[in-house]
């Protein structure tokens, strides 16, 4: 089956700083991959998404890089504010209406 | 707010004991997830129920089970209740998947179970 592996369990950064949160995944047949933040004390929300068809995907302050060749995907937010504190998820999604298979995630901590 | 509920926030038992967690997807979602997520084992999938029917299996234990309703919300039953089911009991909510139209999941704020 698919596994999903965060590179750093934990990543720590100032306030104002870039951060870059990586995942790596093992099932080269993946064609969807989502990243999700869970702030502590809530469920997991849906942040940003990328097709195997694209190798960048910009939101509004976050980028999704994808590199197929060695099956790597990074989450890139800019200018990292307090409010972005969270630990976050990558998860492959071949199919939609499928259960979301998350690593353990990197728990992002912005200090002012 | 996902738009997901769940009750009850917090729910604390002892071991032997039955449990009943009761998720109300966003209007109009047929599809609802629970998963299981511990400090040790991350957020894991248990069950998915797609308009009533059961859809796919994941590590669900023999003493735990699920079930949607024709209003759509959900249950999940818990029994035998061990110190290791300790846990947040997330249920998430997903239009018709085979739409097509969005592969994103709604979580719900979670339960927080604690068998002593």
């Amino acid at each position: 089956g698919e596994s999903v592996g965060l590179h750093l369990p934990t990543l720590s950064v100032q306030e104002g700083d870039n951060s870059i949160i990586n995942c790596a995944y093992s099932n080269s047949a993946s064609d969807y991959f989502i990243w999700y933040k869970q702030e502590s004390g809530k469920g997991p929300q849906f942040i940003i998404d990328i097709r195997s068809n694209m190798d960048k995907r910009q939101g509004q302050r976050v980028t999704v890089l994808l590199n197929k060749t060695v099956k790597h995907l990074s989450l890139q937010i800019a200018a990292t504010q307090p409010g972005d504190s969270a630990v976050y998820f990558c998860a492959p999604d071949p199919q939609a209406g499928t259960a979301l298979i998350f690593g353990k995630g990197t728990t992002l901590s912005v200090s002012s | 707010d996902s738009g997901v509920t769940q009750t009850p926030k917090h729910l604390i038992t002892a071991t032997g004991q039955r449990v009943t967690l009761r998720c109300s997807p966003r209007s109009g979602d047929l599809s609802v997830y629970w998963y299981q997520q511990s400090l040790d084992q991350g957020l894991q999938f248990l069950i998915q129920y797609y308009n009533g029917e059961e859809r796919a299996k994941g590590n669900i234990l023999e003493r735990f089970s699920a079930q949607q309703f024709p209003d759509l919300h959900s249950e999940l039953n818990l029994s035998s209740l061990e110190l290791g089911d300790s846990a947040l009991y997330f249920c998430a909510s997903s239009v018709d998947p085979t739409a097509g139209s969005s592969y994103e999941q709604y979580f719900g704020p979670g339960t927080r179970l604690t068998v002593t």
